[in-house]
């Protein structure tokens, strides 16, 4: 079946400007993760959406950055006002519930904020 | 401390070699423990998971020792194929699942 996908898949921005990211998980998956991957570096945790309950947003750099998730659905993450440090691939990932520890990561947004 | 530490490598082994890579972790209560591969430019994908009595699968080999908090991986035979970052990961048991660390790197040379 479908896997995660994201969209777009690169981005390049002017720095000051807002950005949208989407991300499109596995149908039925209740759990959504956002992680920041700077190159050569590991994965940073941002936000997690577990189906109807608050996000745990404790990974979020600033204020700079939001998402928000449709029921169990799309995702979006935010970030306003680009610095040149948010420079990353922007990385979500899927899991079926939090029984389930297998996380289903999609391909990823690689953001360049110039 | 990091939640999960590994070495970052790089770890580079001709084909046919052995390597392992281990990692540690601070939470004494984590529950499950995994390994995920990530390609250069990929996206993480999960390789095998860690059980409590050692597990292997074909070239693979996890083991976990709680009373030490670490895990390790064993690859035998290594292949070209196998050049590839190697993460950790870890439920802690927290709200947010799982804790990556942040990958050893693994070239295998022809």
């Amino acid at each position: 079946g479908a896997g995660v996908s994201q969209s777009p898949s690169n981005k390049v921005t002017e720095k000051g400007k807002d950005v949208e990211l989407r991300c499109d998980p596995i149908s039925g998956h209740t759990a959504l993760y956002w992680y920041r991957q700077r190159l050569g570096q590991g994965l940073e945790f941002l936000i997690y959406f577990q189906g109807n309950s608050a996000p745990d947003k404790s990974g979020l750099p600033s204020d700079r950055f939001s998402a928000e998730r449709t029921g169990e659905s799309v995702s979006t993450l935010t970030i306003q006002r680009t610095q040149q440090e948010d420079s990353a691939v922007y990385l979500c990932a899927s899991q079926r519930d939090p029984s389930y520890n297998e996380q289903f990561f999609g391909p990823g947004t690689r953001l360049t904020v110039l | 401390r990091k939640e999960v530490e590994q070495d970052p490598g790089p770890f580079n082994v001709p084909e046919g070699a052995t390597v392992a890579f281990n990692c540690t972790y601070s939470n004494s209560a984590s529950q499950s423990f995994f390994w995920y591969r990530q390609d250069c430019r990929k996206e993480p994908k999960l390789l095998m998971s860690v059980y409590s009595s050692g597990n292997e699968d074909g070239r693979f080999t996890a083991q976990l020792n709680r009373a030490s908090q670490y895990i390790s991986l064993l690859i035998r035979d290594s292949k070209l194929s196998d050049s590839a970052t190697y993460l950790c990961v870890v439920n802690t048991g927290s709200a947010r699942q799982l804790t990556f660390g942040s990958g050893t790197q693994l070239t295998v040379l022809p």
